[in-house]
């Protein structure tokens, strides 16, 4: 078992450029989310999904899009990176949310 | 809405000695579960322990052990005879029971684990 797998593990953009985050889980998880970790703020909820077709915003939406097309893939999509959007970035999954989280090992993204 | 509040950002202990780490939660519902979060330096977030809001029983896997009291919404993690490899950040979390697809964090404590 893979587990969660995110892409890429380092990535450096530029102001207003877009790009997509990839998550992909073979453990057959219906709940999927993504997390971002600053210093200091732990970790924030941007968007989750219970199932494939359904998407709900979290804590901090904004500048991400996301969908859920299969029950094993979630990507995150940043439309126009920003700076405030340097980060580490974790896609997350679990069976129904009670039994804890299997997370991805994160992805690291710098926005010059 | 639910918060969940770590006011140690950083603890240290020696090995083979016991260390607490605390946690405090907010929430207006009845029935939620509550995690701790291992995060060595690798990055890799790590499930340590669970507890079910409706159990009195504490939980306790190994080592870790929680002191969950529910009318103070206080939810500690005691780690026993630590080991260099518990050096880490960990995190607090909850999440209601009936909407379990939000997992709330707090801020975190860089534990330090000396020789």
């Amino acid at each position: 078992n893979a587990g969660v797998t995110q892409t890429p593990k380092f990535q450096v953009l530029k102001t207003g450029q877009s790009m997509t985050l990839q998550c992909a889980q073979d453990m057959n998880h219906e709940y999927m989310s993504w997390y971002r970790q600053d210093p200091g703020m732990g970790l924030r909820l941007i968007h989750y999904s219970v199932g494939a077709g359904i998407t709900d915003q979290g804590e901090v939406p904004n500048g991400y899009n996301v969908s859920r097309s299969t029950t094993e893939d979630f990507p995150l999509r940043l439309l126009s990176a920003a700076p405030s959007q340097t980060s580490v970035y974790f896609c997350a999954s679990s069976y129904q949310g009670a039994q804890g989280y299997t997370f991805g090992s994160g992805t690291r993204l710098t926005v010059v | 809405a639910q918060t969940v509040t770590q006011s140690q950002p950083e603890m240290s202990v020696q090995e083979a000695e016991t260390v607490t780490l605390s946690c405090t939660y907010d929430t207006s519902e009845s029935d939620y579960y509550l995690f701790w979060y291992k995060q060595p330096p690798s990055r890799q977030m790590i499930l340590v322990i669970r507890q079910e809001a409706y159990k009195q029983q504490n939980a306790t896997e190994n080592r870790f052990s929680v002191n969950f009291q529910k009318a103070a919404k206080s939810f500690s993690l005691k780690i026993s005879d630590s080991q260099l490899g518990d050096a880490a950040m960990y995190f607090c979390a909850s999440e209601p029971s009936y909407n379990t697809d939000k997992l709330i964090f707090g801020t975190g404590t860089r534990l330090q684990v000396f020789p």
